[in-house]
């Protein structure tokens, strides 16, 4: 069964400075998608970044980026320029050919002014 | 575009009560999903519809859960009875086509106290 794993339950950040959050994974299929969403205080999730795991290419959307490591299962996610808007819970999704998401645990950001 | 809408936003009821949520997702949008979200914890998946059938409700506590999507658009969650352990957040979310691969979109959540 697939098992998405966040390891790092609160991570803090100075405003401005770059974070990473870290997300292991593992399944048996080579044909899946990794996503981080973000769940600030009011509760509701928004897509952070999306990563085909057939495309090479690390995906990036303005501050964010991701750091994808297929053989090694990993898919972590780097902040720059952090702003205190980022402060949220930011949660590691897996979907695969099941359609089924399975979302890690976890990892509450602070950011400190 | 709207996005999804979950009403109510708040719930507070007694044990043995119940209680029903309900879900508009994003229009066009024939995936529909529902999660239960504990404190600290990521969600969990409850249902999932293609259009009006359920295809996935392994996770759905069929004693006293249940769920419809009558005419394939908005859905409505029922716990009856309620039981202290359901206080929980109930989320909705919704994608577009069948792949399941495409990005969800979710609602703002109910939040359900049991007492």
């Amino acid at each position: 069964a697939q098992t998405v794993t966040q390891s790092q339950p609160e991570m803090s950040v100075q405003e401005a400075e770059t974070v990473t959050l870290s997300c292991t994974y593992d399944t048996s299929e080579s044909d899946y998608y990794l996503f981080w969403y973000k769940q600030p205080p009011s509760r509701q999730m928004i897509l952070v970044i999306r990563q085909e795991a057939y495309k090479q290419q690390n995906a990036t959307e303005n501050r964010f980026s991701v750091n994808f490591q297929k053989a090694a299962k990993s898919f972590s996610l780097k902040i720059s320029d952090s702003q205190l808007g980022d402060a949220a819970m930011y949660f590691c999704a897996y979907s695969s050919g099941t359609y089924k998401y399975i979302f890690g645990t976890g990892t509450r950001l602070k950011v400190l002014a | 575009e709207a996005g999804v809408v979950q009403s109510p936003r708040y719930k507070i009821i007694e044990k043995k009560q119940p209680v029903a949520f309900w879900c508009n997702p994003i229009s066009g949008h024939n995936t529909l999903y529902w999660y239960l979200q504990n404190l600290g914890q990521g969600p969990e998946l409850l249902i999932r519809y293609e259009n009006e059938e359920a295809v996935d409700d392994s996770q759905l506590p069929k004693d006293r859960f249940s769920a419809e999507r009558l005419k394939g658009v908005d859905s409505t969650l029922k716990i009856q009875p309620a039981e202290l352990g359901d206080s929980a957040v109930y989320l909705c979310a919704s994608s577009l086509g069948a792949t399941g691969r495409g990005t969800q979109y979710f609602g703002p959540g109910t939040r359900l106290t049991v007492l």
